[in-house]
């Protein structure tokens, strides 16, 4: 049972660069979610899904797009890569309907735009 | 400005000592949780707390819900290496309709205990 899956750990982009972060998750989880990790802010929501097919902007949005074909997968697109977007990037998952379940996070990628 | 405010967002103590960080708002939560995160890796869930008043022990730890539901401290007693990490206190968004499952974070404390 691998959990969460997120792949590339470490990814160096040029601004105008474009590309995808894979997310996986193995537990059958309705909920996944896309955060960002810059220091001393915390872990910032960037895009969430409650099922596949179902998508939603969290607090930070812009530049970022995302779907939810398959229950397993999540993946994060950044369309135009932009030295703001440099931060570590975190995939999670739950069961949707029980607040006190805790969210399971992938290891994260680091991501670098230059 | 963030919903959360975490302090210290730095603490380097010694084995032995105990410490208290503490997770503060203006607004309400339903809940509040606190996760752990060690370099190179993503947060842990400790613990969850859903009652004003709340207090939940685990080992060594123990974490405290404020009665108007607007904070929460974390207490480590005889703290060991063991501990050191970044610890997050995360609560649900509030302009979200939802079961906990849009999460807000604090900045984090980040904790160091020496040997």
């Amino acid at each position: 049972n691998a959990g969460v899956t997120q792949t590339p750990k470490f990814q160096v982009l040029k601004t105008g660069q474009s590309m995808t972060l894979q997310c996986a998750q193995d537990m059958n989880h309705e909920y996944m979610s896309w955060y960002r990790q810059d220091p001393g802010m915390g872990l910032r929501l960037i895009h969430y899904s409650v099922g596949a097919g179902i998508t939603d902007q969290g607090e930070v949005p812009n530049g970022y797009n995302v779907s939810r074909s398959t229950t397993e997968d999540f993946p994060l697109r950044l369309l135009s890569a932009a030295p703001s977007q440099t931060s570590v990037y975190f995939c999670a998952s739950k069961r949707w309907q029980n607040s006190n379940q805790p969210q399971h996070f992938g290891d994260g990628t680091r991501l670098s735009i230059l | 400005t963030q919903l959360l405010e975490q302090s210290p967002q730095f603490l380097s103590i010694q084995e032995g000592e105990n410490l208290t960080v503490y997770c503060n708002s203006s607004s309400v939560f339903s809940s509040l949780q606190w996760y752990r995160q060690e370099p190179g890796e993503g947060p842990v869930l400790l613990v969850t707390v859903v009652t004003g008043g709340e207090v939940k022990k685990l080992k060594r730890l123990t974490f405290q819900f404020g009665d108007a539901r607007k904070d929460s401290s974390l207490h480590i007693t005889a703290a060991q290496p063991g501990d050191t990490g970044l610890y997050l206190c995360a609560g649900p968004l509030p302009i979200y309709n939802n079961a906990g499952n849009m999460l807000t974070f604090g900045g984090g404390t980040r904790l160091m205990v020496k040997p």
